[in-house]
């Protein structure tokens, strides 16, 4: 069966632009996550969905980051007035419900501001 | 807070030689452990994974034991292969919380 897919594979844009992420979840899969994975930082938590309930954003470093999930699906990550720290390897998995199960990651999305 | 920490790489080996990566984590609860793995190019892939004290996950002639008394997940294998080459990272969840926490990642390569 098809895995988690993420659109684009790269992006560059200039600083200061206005960037999405897409993310479609293995189907059937309740939970949604996405992570950053980059240099000095390493794999980091950003926000994860999960049914209808209200999403966890803790680990979203600034107000110009968000992310919505279209009726329990698709996700897309936006990032808003890009800046070069913001450049990184977006990864998003999908879990067939929270906890302790499996998280299938995809591909990712590799970002670079210049 | 909790967290994971994985020893230094990059570690070098060769083929045939005997693997240890050393992975402790500081959690509050009794968390689910997980080591996954990067190969050249490609997303990550979960390795094994163990869910409660004294389990042990294997796959691929990988091995890890969930050590309570150690706060430890220590990922071995006997024999390494060139295509092991990878990087592996270590990760605890909670039931309650749902986020990987990762570990920093050890790159491995193994020379023919």
């Amino acid at each position: 069966g098809a895995g988690v897919s993420q659109s684009p594979s790269n992006k560059v844009t200039e600083k200061g632009k206005d960037v999405e992420l897409r993310c479609d979840p293995i189907s059937g899969h309740t939970a949604l996550y996405w992570y950053r994975q980059s240099l000095g930082q390493g794999l980091e938590f950003l926000i994860y969905f999960q049914g209808n309930s209200a999403p966890d954003k803790s680990g979203l470093p600034s107000d110009r980051f968000s992310a919505e999930r279209t009726g329990g699906s698709v996700s897309t990550l936006t990032i808003q007035r890009t800046q070069q720290e913001d450049s990184a390897v977006y990864l998003c998995a999908s879990s067939s419900r929270r906890g302790q199960e499996t998280q299938y990651f995809g591909p990712g999305t590799r970002l670079l501001v210049l | 807070g909790d967290s994971v920490t994985q020893m230094e790489g990059p570690v070098t080996l060769s083929e045939e030689a005997f693997l240890t990566i050393n992975c402790t984590y500081t959690a509050t609860g009794y968390p689910s452990l997980f080591w996954y793995v990067q190969y050249p190019g490609e997303g990550l892939q979960l390795l094994l994974k163990a869910t409660k004290a004294d389990d042990k996950g294997s796959n691929k002639g990988f091995e890890a034991t969930y050590r309570k008394e150690t706060t430890s997940f220590h990922l071995e294998k006997g024999s390494v292969q060139v295509s092991d080459s990878a990087v592996y990272f270590c990760a605890l969840v909670y039931n309650q919380g749902g986020k990987l926490i990762f570990g920093q990642g050890t790159e491995l390569s193994v020379k023919p």
